[in-house]
């Protein structure tokens, strides 16, 4: 009964390549989020979805393109990988408006290796 | 914009020993603060935060923060090190607009805290 929970855990490609990254969480939230963490584990904020709809987009190339089907699911797409994109992306969701305590729920991370 | 520096990317100490991680803060007004830590191959998970004027906050497993705004300043604080809280901190500094819902939580670089026997 994960709260977060992100597929796949690890990804080894080559360069060029198209992958995704799927996102679920159960714990009733409608704000979604993808984090980037880097090889000196400094973290930072991607994209932002509520209620399906994209709030924030942190200056991101336009090879990542997100996807909420609905508000228990971010999906992170990622084409023609290059070598920079090495990370680890960490999906996380939290409640908004008055339910909102300021915490943010984080999934266990995907590595993702370019080649 | 808002940002957290944290003073020193590892700190060590003996189990035991008292941690103290740093965290100073950058903002036009006070912003609502937060403690994460990440474990080995795992996301993160909040210690504790500071939204309110209680300005001492406890957190999970025995840690604490105090929000000093006159040193712009959340150390995060713990009286004796156990070796199983060798991990990755992270500060977070939020606006204070939270019931937008919006929550763009800026992180600061971390620390790794190691704790020897």
């Amino acid at each position: 009964d994960t709260a977060v929970s992100q597929t796949p855990k690890y990804l080894v490609t080559q360069m060029g390549n198209d992958k995704s990254i799927k996102c679920e969480q159960n714990l009733g939230h409608d704000t979604m989020y993808w984090y980037k963490q880097d090889s000196k584990k400094f973290l930072k904020i991607m994209f932002s979805y509520n209620n399906k709809e994209l709030i924030i987009n942190e200056t991101v190339p336009n090879r990542f393109s997100p996807k909420s089907p609905d508000k228990a699911h971010l999906n992170l797409h990622i084409n023609s990988l290059e070598l920079g994109d090495s990370a680890v992306y960490f999906c996380a969701s939290s409640h908004t408006g008055g339910a909102n305590t300021g915490e943010l729920f984080f999934g266990e991370g995907s590595r993702l290796t370019v080649l | 914009a808002q940002s957290v520096t944290q003073l020193g990317s590892h700190v060590s100490v003996s189990e035991g020993a008292l941690v103290l991680l740093r965290c100073n803060y950058s903002s036009s007004v006070p912003p609502y603060l937060f403690w994460y830590v990440q474990y080995p191959n795992q996301g993160l998970q909040l210690l504790l935060k500071y939204t309110s004027a209680a300005t001492l906050v406890k957190g999970i497993n025995d840690f604490e923060a105090e929000f000093k705004k006159s040193e712009t300043s959340f150390h995060l604080t713990k009286p004796s090190a156990h070796m199983s809280d060798a991990a990755e901190y992270f500060c977070a500094v939020s606006p204070r607009s939270m019931n937008t819902g919006f929550q763009k939580l800026v992180f600061g670089t971390g620390t790794r805290l190691l704790v020897s026997p």
